[in-house]
């Protein structure tokens, strides 16, 4: 099992440019969440994917961000266009509907920072 | 409006003595509640997890407590060691949602 994995680790980008972030889920799992990781707000939830279908998308910030599931083993948060202030850790976490209460598991995370 | 709060930032504790973590919460719906513990450079990784329907959950050196009627949880570490120094995630959930996350403290422990 190779865990869920994110890429890239790391993203440096200047303002009003394109970002995507990218993660591979864990074979298996119906679930895929993207949060956002700030000092100010701590970990806070994006969005969040159920067999491929956004479920809810309350949490992201504004229609600069979007976010697609075209498979079960790819998903892609978009930012577009960036800003400083969307400097952050963004993690990607997946998890089976039958063992939620066992928590999610986290990729190791994109850190961004828009200069 | 933030539904899980963790007050305190940060935690100082000497190795072997137990460690302390607070939680409050404001929806009496969730149904579950999750420690994760994150390093520097990782993803939080998920700690143990407590039932609403349960008070307490034991796992090895690590005990969640949970008190319904004040809306507080609280993660014990009995001892503490130098590896438990970390960044500590309470998490909570009803049916159908995504889990809500605190901000988070960072526990030190000292040798």
């Amino acid at each position: 099992d190779a865990g869920v994995i994110q890429s890239p680790r790391h993203e440096v980008t200047e303002m009003g440019q394109e970002v995507t972030l990218r993660c591979k889920p864990i074979s298996g799992h119906d679930y895929l969440f993207w949060y956002r990781q700030t000092m100010m707000r701590g970990l806070e939830l994006l969005i969040y994917f159920n067999n491929n279908v956004p479920i809810d998308d309350s949490g992201m910030p504004e229609d600069r961000f979007s976010a697609k599931m075209p498979n079960a083993s790819f998903s892609t948060l978009k930012i577009q266009p960036s800003e400083p202030r969307d400097s952050a850790v963004y993690f990607c976490a997946s998890t089976r509907s039958d063992r939620q209460i066992y928590g999610y598991t986290f990729g190791s995370g994109t850190r961004l920072t828009v200069v | 409006d933030q539904q899980v709060k963790q007050n305190s930032p940060s935690l100082s504790v000497q190795e072997g003595r137990i460690s302390i973590l607070n939680c409050d919460y404001t929806n009496s719906m969730f149904d579950y509640f999750l420690w994760y513990k994150k390093y520097p450079a990782e993803g939080p990784t998920f700690l143990i997890s407590i039932s609403s329907i349960k008070d307490k959950n034991e796992d090895g050196r690590f005990t969640v407590f949970l008190n319904k009627s004040a809306k507080h949880l609280s993660l014990h570490i009995v001892p503490s060691q130098p590896g438990d120094s970390a960044v500590y995630f309470c998490a909570a959930k009803q049916a159908g949602t995504a889990l809500i996350f605190g901000k988070g403290t960072t526990l030190s422990v000292s040798s």
